[in-house]
């Protein structure tokens, strides 16, 4: 099967940086998404990757290496809003979307 | 991004009704449409994916009998829970993806469900 594995949960304080670690099977892969979800929303679209290596947009970056199947989620400057699970899915050649089960980041003042 | 409506918000019905719930793309054309349903502290699940103009694909486990998708024009797609009960009771997202060259998908608000 495809999996998508990502810590269940995970804490920082306020002004700090986290990292959100995804891997996924690369048999297949063509991309690599980063959803944000706060409690009782529908997930809100962060990023896509394709190609490795690391794109920044603002206080938060994707990276994305290929052939380790191995992404991360890296949020700067955190803000107490930042608190809220965080959703990796994979896009494969059949266009079929697996996504992980999310990180729930708690944040500390 | 591309802004993607859900309506109702939130509905609860007694046991037995059905509930329809739309999903619409505001500003494109959604060629295909997924619908979620995640329970309380639980990842998504992808319940069926709908192309416009043609069935429904459901997910493994997913009743279509009971779960009525209509994907009728490249705008809107429709989710019919029919006969419910309160193990139906979720929060249903609809997802929308512009055409096979924009993979992203845009989330609905989603629909709390609450069934009697």
């Amino acid at each position: 099967g495809q999996n998508i594995d990502q810590p269940t949960e995970m804490t920082a304080t306020e002004g700090a940086i986290v990292q959100i670690n995804c891997t996924y099977q690369t048999s297949g892969f063509n991309g690599l998404f980063w959803y944000q979800q706060h409690a009782g929303e529908a997930p809100t679209f962060l990023s896509y990757n394709v190609l490795d290596g690391l794109e920044e947009k603002g206080r938060f970056s994707s990276f994305l290496s290929r052939s380790k199947g191995y992404s991360y989620l890296l949020l700067k400057e955190l803000q107490m809003k930042d608190s809220a699970s965080y959703l990796c899915a994979a896009l494969y050649s059949n266009y079929q979307l697996i996504w992980g089960a999310g990180t729930k980041l708690i944040i500390k003042p | 991004g591309a802004v993607v409506s859900q309506h109702p918000s939130w509905v609860i019905c007694k046991s037995g009704t059905s509930v329809k719930i739309e999903c619409r793309s505001l500003d494109f054309q959604a060629t295909t449409m997924f619908w979620y349903r995640q329970f309380p502290k639980q990842s998504l699940m992808l319940m069926a994916t709908s192309n416009e103009g043609s069935k429904a694909t459901y997910e493994q486990g997913v009743e279509k009998d009971k779960f009525l998708i209509n994907h009728a024009s490249l705008t809107l797609s429709t989710l019919t829970v029919t006969s419910a009960h309160p193990e139906d009771s979720s929060f249903y997202i609809c997802s929308a993806r512009s055409g096979v060259e924009a993979e992203t998908q845009y989330f609905g608000p989603g629909t709390r469900l609450l069934v009697l």
